[in-house]
């Protein structure tokens, strides 16, 4: 089965700190994905990225940049935090047009 | 209008019923689909891919209907653990690796 590891399940960050979310995957799939879900806004696609060093915007890309220096890790970067962050930040795995697995997901709240 | 629209419910449904998930998209050029099964406070994951021709798996039914441009998912004879939110997920278009969720549908099944 397909693995993708999140480093943090829930993580606590005070406004205007520089946050890290790393994923990791081990099914060496071209395609890594970060979403957000927000209660009632369902998940929305922060950034993607289809090799290694490419990334493109998704829906609401905002406020976060993202790294993928080799083809197994995806970071998401909070440059600086804010209150509107606090949410589930999923990220996921997938060939083109194909299932997406996802890792278990980081439950961060901004204070 | 969302690119991809699901009925949120919640269907609350007596054990033994059979309940029904309709979803419709809105670009034509999408080419594949899914529906995923959501625990709260858990990762989504994929409940069954979605074929033209249809398909089954056990007490669940998916559908396609390129032309109406929906889907659907059929759950017969409900059991307790099939409460959860269902995600509708439609993929392609003018980027294949690209995900749309639909914001899910909420199932609660009651003894």
């Amino acid at each position: 089965d397909v693995k993708v590891t999140q480093s943090s399940r829930y993580l606590v960050k005070r406004t205007g700190e520089k946050v890290f979310l790393e994923c990791v995957q081990d099914m060496d799939h071209e395609n890594m994905f970060w979403y957000r879900q927000d209660p009632g806004l369902g998940l929305r696609l922060i950034y993607f990225s289809y090799d290694v060093k490419m990334k493109e915007k998704g829906d609401i890309p905002e406020g976060y940049s993202v790294s993928r220096e080799k083809k197994e890790r995806f970071s998401l970067i909070l440059e600086s935090a804010s209150t509107n962050q606090t949410s589930m930040y999923l990220c996921a795995t997938g060939g083109a047009g194909e299932k997406l697995f996802f890792g278990s997901g980081t439950q961060l709240s901004v204070l | 209008r969302k690119e991809v629209e699901q009925d949120p419910g919640p269907f609350n449904v007596p054990e033994g019923a059979t309940v029904a998930f309709n979803c419709t998209y809105s670009n034509s050029a999408s080419q594949s689909f899914f529906w995923y099964r959501q625990d709260c406070r858990k990762e989504p994951k994929l409940l069954m891919s979605v074929y033209s021709s249809g398909n089954e798996d056990g007490r669940f039914t998916a559908q396609l209907n390129r032309a109406s441009q929906y889907i659907s998912l059929l759950i017969r004879d409900s059991k307790l653990s099939d409460s959860a939110t269902y995600l509708c997920v439609v993929n392609g278009g003018a980027n294949a690796g690209k995900s749309t969720f639909g914001d899910g549908t909420t199932l609660t099944v009651k003894p």
